[in-house]
This record gives C-alpha cells, sequence and structure tokens, in this order.
C-alpha cells in the first residue's frame, strides 16, 4: 500500500534559518505529490505540489522537488520567518489506488525571533 | 477558488447529545471527506462519499454516521456523542479524476463534548 513517511518534531529555528522537512513515499503507482500547511487552529492548505518527475513546486518562499528516484519531496526554505510556525504535512495520491489523500504525520515548525 | 466551509469553527456539546456537523463546498467536487484530528494520531479518515448519496467507512467510521443529499453538502453525525469524540474535525473535498489538484480543506471544527 501507498505510505509517506515524514521527520518528527519539532524542529525549532531561529528566524532566516534555513529549513528542510524531509519526506519519503511509498506508492504503488505514479503519484501526485503535495505540501499541507496547517497554522494554528486552522484547517490544511495546500501550500505547494508536483505531478510528475523533477517537476519543482514553489510558493511563498517555499520549493520541493518531486525525486522519483529517491521516492523524496522534500520541503525546504531558504529563510524563515516568525509566521512560518506551523504543521506542515507531506501527502499523495496515487490515482492507481482510488485517488486516496495519503498523509504524512505531520511535522511542527517553530521559528523564534 | 474552491471553498469549502464548516458551519462552526467551535462546538461545545453534552454527552449523549445528537450532534450535526455541516461542511458545504462549491466547486462541483464528486468526492468529499470528513476526518479528525488529534495530537499524536495525526489526521484520519472517518467517512467519505464519492457521489449523492453514496457514503463509505473510513479508518475509524464507529459511533458516526454521515448523509450526503445534495452534491454540495456533507454532513457527519454523531448519533450520541462521547467525551472521546473530542477532536478537531476536518471536512474535504476533491475532483475524481483530478488527483495532480488534490483536496480542498475547511477551516475545521473544534468539537468538545463534556
Amino acid at each position: 500500500g501507498n505510505s509517506v513517511t515524514q521527520m518528527e518534531g519539532p524542529v525549532t529555528l531561529s528566524e532566516e534559518a534555513f529549513l528542510t522537512i524531509n519526506c519519503t513515499y511509498t506508492a504503488t503507482g505514479y503519484p501526485s505529490l503535495f505540501w499541507y500547511v496547517q497554522y494554528p487552529g486552522e484547517g490544511l492548505q495546500l501550500l505547494l505540489k508536483a505531478t510528475k518527475a523533477d517537476d519543482k513546486g514553489s510558493n511563498k518562499g517555499f520549493e520541493a522537488t518531486y525525486r522519483k528516484e529517491t521516492t523524496s519531496f522534500h520541503l525546504e526554505k531558504g529563510s524563515v520567518q516568525v509566521s512560518d510556525s506551523a504543521v506542515y504535512f507531506c501527502a499523495l495520491i496515487d490515482p492507481g489506488a482510488g485517488n486516496m489523500l495519503t498523509f504524512g504525520g505531520g511535522t511542527r515548525l517553530m521559528v523564534k525571533p | 477558488d474552491v471553498k469549502v466551509t464548516q458551519s462552526s469553527r467551535y462546538l461545545v456539546k453534552r454527552t449523549g447529545e445528537k450532534v450535526f456537523l455541516e461542511c458545504v463546498q462549491d466547486m462541483d467536487h464528486e468526492n468529499m471527506f470528513w476526518y479528525r484530528q488529534d495530537p499524536g494520531l495525526g489526521l484520519r479518515l472517518i467517512y467519505f462519499s464519492y457521489d449523492v448519496k453514496m457514503k463509505e467507512k473510513g479508518d475509524i467510521p464507529e459511533g458516526y454516521s454521515v448523509s450526503r443529499e445534495k452534491k454540495e453538502r456533507f454532513s457527519l453525525i454523531l448519533e450520541s456523542a462521547s467525551t472521546n469524540q473530542t477532536s478537531m474535525y476536518l471536512c474535504a473535498s476533491s475532483l475524481t479524476y483530478r488527483g495532480g489538484y488534490g483536496y480542498t480543506f475547511g477551516s475545521g471544527t473544534r468539537l468538545t463534548v463534556v
């Protein structure tokens, strides 16, 4: 079956530090990959996505590249802000498995001024 | 942009009450989903629906039921609320053949059962 594994948090960084949150996946088909962000007390928002190998998704300074050879979709940001403090979820949809979204466990990011 | 609206942000209900959580989407999505989110347990799928009047159990359907009488509306029902159903509830919707677009989530309903 499909699965998503992401690094456990919390990740604590100082403002302007470089961020990497690792995500690897297992899928039987050829999935689309997503990063969702959840700010405190809110629902999930789509942050970025990639639908095929070597695609790079980007939004709000965040980037992630679909790496089929390493089955990874790591989230990066060059300079984090306090406002980036949130929980980040890596996820995939495998069209060959009924278009159900499979989530990782989430990684809490805390950015200190 | 697709919008998924959950009727309440916060609810407090008493044990044994029948509770309705409402979710409406405005972009003609076929699929709708209910999740609950608890610390340390991530997001767990309760029920989903791929068409009007159709429903499928997710991973944790016990104690819940759903209703989808219209395409845009998906209701989660707690037949007799219990304290272990205190949680954050998230509704989502998606298109069937557009997996590359992912799901769109509502803002969540934080339910407290006392």
